[in-house]
């Protein structure tokens, strides 16, 4: 089956800081992915969706200067928390379209800001 | 917002069939219904989707009303493996988006 990867699979930083996030696909080409974020005890809640080689489309309220996505090949969409605060600690999850019905997800990468 | 009702948490003896249902009364003829699934601290897993008729497949059966306005699904044989939140999803069949709206999901505990 298709396998999606994140990395990291966890990070802390400072506050103030930035954080990148990759998401890969390792075996298919994705011209879709999509960004979620799930804080404890709560669903997913979808972020972004990143198309290969146009702007990221972000869901309302979601700052698209916070959270920065690239997506420059067809195997690799990047989030980066810019500034990040003790309240963008959250579990992010990436996902790429596979077929028009299937939509596998990475790992997860846990972010803490201190 | 998320189109979908589900229990808050269920449990099922180990080996015995689950059966996870899925409240989706406002369902349009062109939507269809997915189902994820998510172990703990992981990304969640596709399971099984269906539009109409009854589905199946190596991980489970769906089972969806003949009104469509709500559904089943259906683990045979619940392992300790299958223990995970459970998310009932419904999505338009011609929606060029392909995004994934989660709700809440149903927490389904397998017991020993």
């Amino acid at each position: 089956g298709a396998v999606v990867s994140q990395h990291p699979s966890w990070v802390i930083c400072k506050s103030g800081t930035s954080v990148k996030i990759e998401c890969r696909s390792l075996d298919f080409q994705a011209t879709t992915m999509f960004w979620y974020r799930q804080f404890p005890k709560q669903s997913l809640m979808l972020m972004a969706t990143s198309n290969e080689g146009s702007k990221a489309t972000h869901e309302q309220g979601v700052e698209k200067d916070k959270f920065l996505i690239n997506h420059a090949s067809l195997t690799l969409s990047t989030l980066t928390v810019t500034s990040a605060h003790p309240e963008d600690s959250s579990f992010y999850i990436c996902s790429a379209r596979v077929r028009d019905h299937e939509q596998f997800f990475g790992p997860g990468t846990r972010l803490t800001v201190l | 917002d998320a189109k979908t009702t589900q229990p808050t948490s269920m449990d099922c003896a180990e080996g015995r069939a689950a059966n996870l249902p899925c409240n989706h009364s406002t369902i349009s003829g062109n939507e269809y219904v997915y189902w994820y699934r998510q172990i703990h601290s992981q990304g969640p897993q596709y399971i099984i989707h269906g539009l109409k008729n009854n589905e199946t497949n190596e991980m489970a059966s769906l089972i969806i009303t003949e009104d469509r306005k709500s559904s089943t699904l259906i683990l045979p044989h619940a392992t300790l493996r299958d223990t995970a939140v459970y998310y009932c999803i419904v999505r338009p069949r011609m929606d060029s988006s392909y995004k994934l709206i989660f709700g809440s999901g149903t927490r389904l505990l397998v017991r020993p």
